[in-house]
C-alpha cells in the first residue's frame, strides 16, 4: 500500500469519450501531481497543486483538465483524446514547505490508459 | 531547463554481483537527487535520495554518490538479489513555487540472474 490510491487501474476509451482519473492520498500531504509515463521516455510532469497553488506545464494540451477539490483528492478529466495519449498516468503527493525544501514524492500505481 | 541522462538503459548481473547505474544532469541549480524503483504494474517507489550538500549516502545494500562539480550521480547496489530486478529511475530537482519539479532519466531495466 503506497498511501496514494488511483482509480481506475485500467481504462480504455474512444477518442470522443469523456472520462476522469481519480487520485486520493492518505498521507496528509499538501501537494499533488499528475505525471505521464510513456515507453522509453522520461516521466513527464503534467500538473502540480501545491500549497493551494496550481502550477501548469504549458505543453499539456487542453484536452487534459485537472481538478483538485482539496489536498487529499486530485482528478484528471479527459476529453477528445488522441491515440498518442495512451500511457500510464501516475499521481503523486508530497509534503512541501514554503521555504522550498524538497520532500520525497510518493507515487500511486497508476492508471493504464488506452485510447482507441 | 534541466536535462537528466541515465545509463545504461538495460543491465544484467549475476545474483550476488554489484550493479551501478549512472546519471548526469545539466542544471547546476539542482539540489536534490532521488532514485526510484518501479516494479511491474506498480508506480515508482523512492529507494534513496541525496541532497547537494552531501557526497555519499548509504542504506544497507544501496548507496548513492554525488559529484556536484562534474554534475553526475550514481546508484550502487551490492550483493544483488532477484527481487532487485526492476526499472530504476534517477531524477534531479530544483524547487518551483515550493513544489518539487523533478526531471527524470529514461530508466534502467535491471535484471538479476539467479
Amino acid at each position: 500500500e503506497t498511501g496514494v490510491t488511483q482509480t481506475p487501474r485500467h481504462l480504455v476509451m474512444g477518442m470522443t469519450n469523456k472520462k476522469s482519473l481519480k487520485c486520493e492520498q492518505h498521507l496528509g500531504h499538501n501537494a499533488m501531481y499528475w505525471y505521464k509515463q510513456s515507453a522509453k521516455k522520461p516521466l513527464e510532469l503534467m500538473f502540480v497543486y501545491s500549497l493551494e497553488e496550481r502550477v501548469e506545464n504549458n505543453s499539456v494540451p487542453s484536452r487534459f483538465s485537472p481538478e483538485c477539490p482539496n489536498s487529499s483528492h486530485l482528478f484528471l478529466h479527459l476529453h477528445t483524446l488522441q491515440p498518442e495519449d495512451s500511457a500510464l498516468y501516475l499521481c503523486a503527493s508530497s509534503q512541501q514547505i514554503r521555504t522550498g525544501k524538497n520532500s520525497p514524492l510518493h507515487f500511486g500505481n497508476g492508471t493504464r490508459l488506452t485510447v482507441t | 531547463g534541466e536535462n537528466v541522462e541515465q545509463h545504461p538503459s538495460t543491465l544484467s548481473v549475476q545474483e550476488g554481483d554489484s550493479a551501478v547505474i549512472k546519471c548526469t544532469y545539466s542544471d547546476s541549480a539542482s539540489n536534490y537527487f532521488p532514485w526510484y524503483k518501479q516494479e511491474l504494474g506498480k508506480g515508482p517507489q523512492l529507494i534513496i535520495d541525496i541532497r547537494s550538500n552531501v557526497g555519499e549516502k548509504k542504506d544497507q545494500r544501496i548507496a548513492v554518490t554525488l559529484n556536484k562539480t562534474a554534475k553526475h550521480f550514481s546508484l550502487h547496489i551490492t550483493e544483488t538479489q532477484p527481487e532487485d530486478s526492476a526499472v530504476y529511475f534517477c531524477a534531479a530537482s530544483d524547487t518551483v513555487f515550493g513544489a518539487n519539479n523533478l526531471f527524470f532519466g529514461t530508466g534502467t531495466r535491471l535484471t538479476v540472474i539467479p
